[in-house]
C-alpha cells in the first residue's frame, strides 16, 4: 500500500515564475492538505481539498491555488513566485483527522 | 486567530538523559496531536490526545493534555540517538485545519 507520493522532489524556480506541484494520496484517502514548511519552522496551512473543491484555506495570497482531481490526486500551484516562496511543500492525506504526510517538494526561488 | 507555541525551540541531552516538550495553545483545543520529523524527513503523526487530562504512553514517550484543554506535554524517558528529530505539536479547534507549532529540536549526544 503506498503511502502519499509528491512530485517533485526538488525544484528550482527563478522570480516571477509559476510553478505546479503535484500530489497522490494514500490509497483509500479522499482528503487532500497543502503545508509549506519554511526552514526551521512548522508546517503551516495553505488549503484542504474534499470532493473536488477547496474546503478550507489558510492566511496563503491568491497566488497559492490548487486543484483535486476524481481520482483525489491534487496539485499546488504557485503564481508570480517570490524568493519568500522557498520552502517545503507538504501534502497530507487524512483519515480519521490524522495526517499523513508525503515526503514534500523542496522549492527554491532565486 | 488560533496559535500554538511550543518551548524548548532546542533541547540538547546526552543520550539516556531525558526530554520533555511543552506546547500551549491560545484557545481551547478539540484535540492535540504530535507529529516527529527526523531530519530531511517529513512529519510522522505520533499520537492524539482528546479527552481533558489525558495521558498516553508509547514505549519511553509519555504524552500528557491538560485540564484545561490548552496545553500539552512530551516527556521522553531515557533518550535514545534514534529519538533525534523535530517534535511538532498540532491542535485543532472543531473543524478547523490543524495549526501546528514551530517544534522543539532534540539533539542526542552519544
Amino acid at each position: 500500500d503506498a503511502g502519499v507520493t509528491q512530485s517533485p522532489t526538488h525544484l528550482i524556480k527563478t522570480r516571477g515564475q509559476q510553478v505546479t506541484l503535484r500530489c497522490s494520496p494514500k490509497s483509500g484517502h479522499d482528503t487532500v492538505s497543502w503545508y509549506q514548511q519554511a526552514l526551521g519552522q512548522g508546517p503551516q496551512f495553505i488549503f484542504q481539498y474534499y470532493e473536488e473543491e477547496e474546503r478550507q484555506r489558510g492566511n496563503f495570497p491568491d497566488r497559492f491555488s490548487g486543484h483535486q482531481f476524481p481520482n483525489y490526486s491534487s496539485e499546488l500551484n504557485v503564481n508570480a513566485l517570490l524568493l519568500g516562496d522557498s520552502a517545503l511543500y507538504l501534502c497530507a492525506s487524512s483519515l480519521g483527522g490524522r495526517l499523513y504526510f508525503g515526503p514534500g517538494t523542496r522549492l527554491t526561488v532565486t | 486567530g488560533q496559535q500554538v507555541m511550543q518551548i524548548p525551540q532546542y533541547q540538547h541531552v546526552q543520550e539516556g538523559e531525558d526530554f520533555t516538550t511543552y506546547c500551549n495553545s491560545s484557545t481551547t483545543l478539540s484535540n492535540i496531536q504530535w507529529y516527529k520529523q527526523r531530519p530531511g524527513g517529513h512529519p510522522v503523526f505520533l499520537i492524539q490526545l482528546v479527552k481533558s487530562g489525558e495521558v498516553k504512553k508509547q514505549k519511553r514517550l509519555t504524552f500528557q493534555f491538560g485540564e484545561a484543554k490548552k496545553n500539552s506535554s512530551l516527556h521522553i524517558t531515557a533518550t535514545q540517538t534514534t529519538d533525534v528529530g523535530t517534535y511538532f505539536c498540532a491542535g485543532r479547534v472543531g473543524n478547523t485545519p490543524l495549526v501546528f507549532g514551530k517544534g522543539t529540536r532534540l539533539s542526542v549526544i552519544a
